[in-house]
């Protein structure tokens, strides 16, 4: 069946560290992968994308990362912020659309 | 910037009533759709509409649940009768022609059921 999910439930860093979520995938024909970040209260905000042709892509502040070989994802954020506490979500975008989100990992940022 | 509204934020509701949550997609989107999220857990997928019709669908989205899209603007979320665990936040979301970044998302409805 379907799955996207993270590795961890919760990531505390220090405010300055950089951060890594990682998160695993189970269908080998997905092609397109994105990140949301939703605050509490919020829904789901769209941060970066990557598409199964690339390995790496770079935002500002933030990198993903592809390993299609073993189906995995990550999300960097460099310099984490105390603006940057979340829940992160990975996502698979179907073929039809719609999202299939992974579990979450809540991004604790310590000043 | 453009954004997806929903309303009302906040939904009471006793249990067997029949609930419409409302939203107001990005205004030059083709596709929409309802999720929903358990407090605490993953976003979900409910039911994708496109040209006036459903064209996906999840397990969850039973009988109970309906969409509509009733003039150029709005996209509804029925819930006929309600259940306690139909508690949860509702999300819609739309997307353009092409789904690059995915769809963009509501604020949210959370349902509360009594």
């Amino acid at each position: 069946g379907e799955s996207v999910g993270l590795h961890l439930p919760t990531l505390s860093v220090q405010e300055g560290d950089n951060s890594i979520i990682n998160c695993a995938y189970s269908n080998s024909a997905s092609d397109y992968f994105i990140w949301y970040k939703q605050e509490s209260g919020k829904g789901p905000q769209f941060i970066i994308d990557i598409r199964s042709n690339m390995d790496k892509r770079q935002g500002q502040r933030v990198t993903v990362l592809l390993n299609k070989t073993v189906k995995h994802l990550s999300l960097q954020i460099a310099a984490t912020q105390p603006g940057d506490s979340a829940v992160y979500f990975c996502a698979e975008n179907s073929r039809t659309g719609k999202l299939i989100f992974g579990q979450g990992t809540t991004l604790q940022v310590k000043p | 910037e453009p954004e997806v509204t929903q309303t009302p934020s906040h939904q009471v509701t006793q249990m067997g009533q029949e609930v419409i949550l409302r939203c107001v997609p990005i205004s030059n989107h083709l596709y929409f759709y309802w999720y929903r999220q358990i407090l605490g857990q993953k976003v979900e997928f409910l039911v994708s509409f496109y040209n006036n019709e459903i064209s996906e669908k999840s397990e969850i989205f039973d009988d109970q649940f309906s969409v509509e899209r009733p003039d150029g603007s709005n996209f509804t979320l029925k819930i006929r009768s309600t259940k306690l665990e139909d508690s949860a936040m509702y999300f819609c979301a739309s997307r353009g022609d092409r789904g690059d970044k995915g769809a963009f998302f509501g604020q949210g409805t959370r349902l509360t059921v009594v």
